[in-house]
């Protein structure tokens, strides 16, 4: 079985502040790990996924995520938010074969910027 | 070149009558998933679709839920007798072929809201 678990449905950083998106899953076996964004009224993109490659994975629009097997993380971070930041938030886990190949999904984390 | 498209874009329709959603996936992508998205909730699975092989149907909420592909292409989501639960939006997203942790492509998602 698979799960995940994102901390806090709504994060609220100041625009140039520091974004921390929290994710933490459960897998009995080695997961593939994605962070998806939803901007209003679209669907949702990738941003960055692991795949068993390095354990800093950068994404696009200068998001990176970090694979910690012994805290079972993949927090999501931004050095700078930027106020188009702005979206829904979804950490995702799928598993090679033998575990389960349709991505969890999180509850989702609404990423707020103000000036 | 084109992404995952879905129409109707909005749906607007009484209790107890039934409803078609559908998707075109990118050329070339064996597996389709559907999903829900309850306002404020994550993502929920609903059926994932996997080049011949037969549907996961693991997801589907009801016997009032069904889905259809056509070969490797266009998918329709049945909703029957729906109910004012069913309100939501539904998203599709299609991947290419492989083992695990490929991306998903979404499509923009067809809003369906029940009177």
């Amino acid at each position: 079985a698979q799960s995940v678990t994102q901390l806090g449905s709504h994060v609220s950083v100041s625009e140039g502040a520091l974004v921390l998106l929290r994710c933490n899953y459960s897998s009995s076996v080695p997961p593939y790990l994605f962070w998806y964004v939803q901007y209003p009224n679209q669907g949702l993109q990738l941003l960055l996924k692991y795949t068993s490659a390095a354990t800093l994975v950068k994404g696009i629009n200068g998001f990176e995520a970090e694979f910690k097997k012994s805290e079972t993380s993949f927090h999501l971070t931004k050095p700078s938010a930027h106020m188009s930041d702005a979206a829904e938030y979804f950490c995702a886990v799928s598993t090679p074969p033998g575990g389960s190949y349709i991505p969890t999904f999180g509850r989702g984390t609404s990423l707020i910027v103000h000036p | 070149g084109a992404g995952v498209s879905q129409s109707p874009s909005n749906k607007v329709t009484e209790k107890g009558k039934d409803v078609e959603l559908r998707c075109d996936p990118i050329s070339g992508h064996t597996a389709l998933y559907w999903y829900r998205q309850r306002l404020g909730q994550g993502l929920e699975f609903l059926i994932y679709f996997q080049g011949n092989s037969a549907p996961d149907k693991s997801g589907l909420p009801s016997d009032r839920f069904s889905a259809e592909r056509t070969g490797e292409s266009v998918s329709t989501l049945t909703i029957q007798r729906t109910q004012q639960e069913d309100s939501a939006v539904y998203l599709c997203a299609s991947s290419k072929p492989g083992q695990g942790g490929e991306t998903q492509y979404f499509g923009p998602g067809t809003r369906l809201l029940v009177l």
